[in-house]
C-alpha cells in the first residue's frame, strides 16, 4: 500500500480567510513533504519534515504554516493567502528522509478570490 | 539548483504507437524516477532506477539509467488512450540533501484513437 490521502479535494477561499490542508499516510513513513504546483509545472518544494521536526522550508512566505501532528499527519494551515498562491498542493512521503522514493498524494486545489 | 531538460515538451500521437521521451542533466545523481500525472490529480511513480546502466520493464513501459548518470529515457510501446498525462522526470541523489527531488519540465502526451 502506497497510498497518501489529502482532504480537501478542492478549496476556494478568500484572502482574509484562515483554512487548513491536511495530508495523511499510514505507511510508517518517517519523511513528508509540502510541494506546490501550477498549472503545467513540475511540482515545486515548500516544506520538508523529518521524523516529525521541520527540516528544509524553501523560503516559504510565512502565510503558510506547515504543522506534523505525527507521524501520521501533516498540516498546511493557510492565512491572507494572495490569488497567486492559487494551485494545486501535493504531498508526499517516504519511508526516510533520503534514502527512499517519493509517494504522492492526489493533491488540494486551492483557488485564493 | 540542478536544472534538468526533459523532451520532448509535448507529444501528439495516435493509438498504438511507440513513445519515447528523455531527461538530462548537468549534474549527476544516483536515482532517477518517472512520474505520471493525470489531470488534477497527484503524480504516480512509473519506474525507480538506482543503478547506472539499469533498464527496467514496468508492463509497456521501460526506462533506462544513463552510464553517464546525467540522463535517462522512457519508453511506452504500443500506446493507448489512457496513456495520456504529464510525464515528469525526477533526479535524485539518496543519501544527502534529505532526498530532493529535481523534476523535469514534463512532456505532456496526447494519445488520439
Amino acid at each position: 500500500d502506497t497510498e497518501v490521502t489529502q482532504t480537501p479535494k478542492h478549496l476556494v477561499m478568500g484572502m482574509t480567510n484562515k483554512k487548513s490542508l491536511k495530508c495523511e499516510q499510514h505507511m510508517g513513513h518517517r519523511a513528508m513533504y509540502w510541494y506546490k504546483q501550477k498549472a503545467k509545472k513540475p511540482p515545486e518544494l515548500m516544506f520538508v519534515y523529518s521524523y516529525e521536526k521541520l527540516s528544509i522550508n524553501e523560503s516559504v512566505p510565512s502565510r503558510f504554516s506547515p504543522e506534523c501532528p505525527n507521524s501520521s499527519l501533516l498540516n498546511l494551515h493557510l492565512h491572507a493567502l494572495q490569488p497567486e498562491d492559487s494551485a494545486l498542493y501535493l504531498c508526499a512521503s517516504s519511508r526516510t528522509p533520503n534514502q527512499e522514493t517519493q509517494y504522492f498524494g492526489p493533491g488540494t486545489r486551492l483557488l485564493v478570490l | 539548483g540542478q536544472q534538468l531538460n526533459q523532451s520532448p515538451q509535448s507529444m501528439f500521437i495516435q493509438e498504438g504507437e511507440d513513445v519515447s521521451m528523455n531527461c538530462t542533466s548537468s549534474s549527476i545523481f544516483n536515482t532517477w524516477l518517472w512520474y505520471k500525472q493525470d489531470p488534477g490529480e497527484g503524480p504516480v511513480l512509473l519506474i525507480a532506477l538506482y543503478k547506472a546502466g539499469e533498464l527496467t520493464s514496468n508492463g509497456r513501459l521501460t526506462a533506462q539509467f544513463g552510464i553517464t548518470r546525467k540522463d535517462s529515457f522512457l519508453n511506452i510501446s504500443a500506446s493507448i488512450p489512457s496513456d495520456v498525462g504529464i510525464y515528469f522526470c525526477a533526479g535524485q541523489n539518496r543519501g544527502s540533501t534529505l532526498g530532493r527531488l529535481y523534476f523535469g519540465r514534463g512532456t505532456q502526451l496526447t494519445v488520439w484513437p
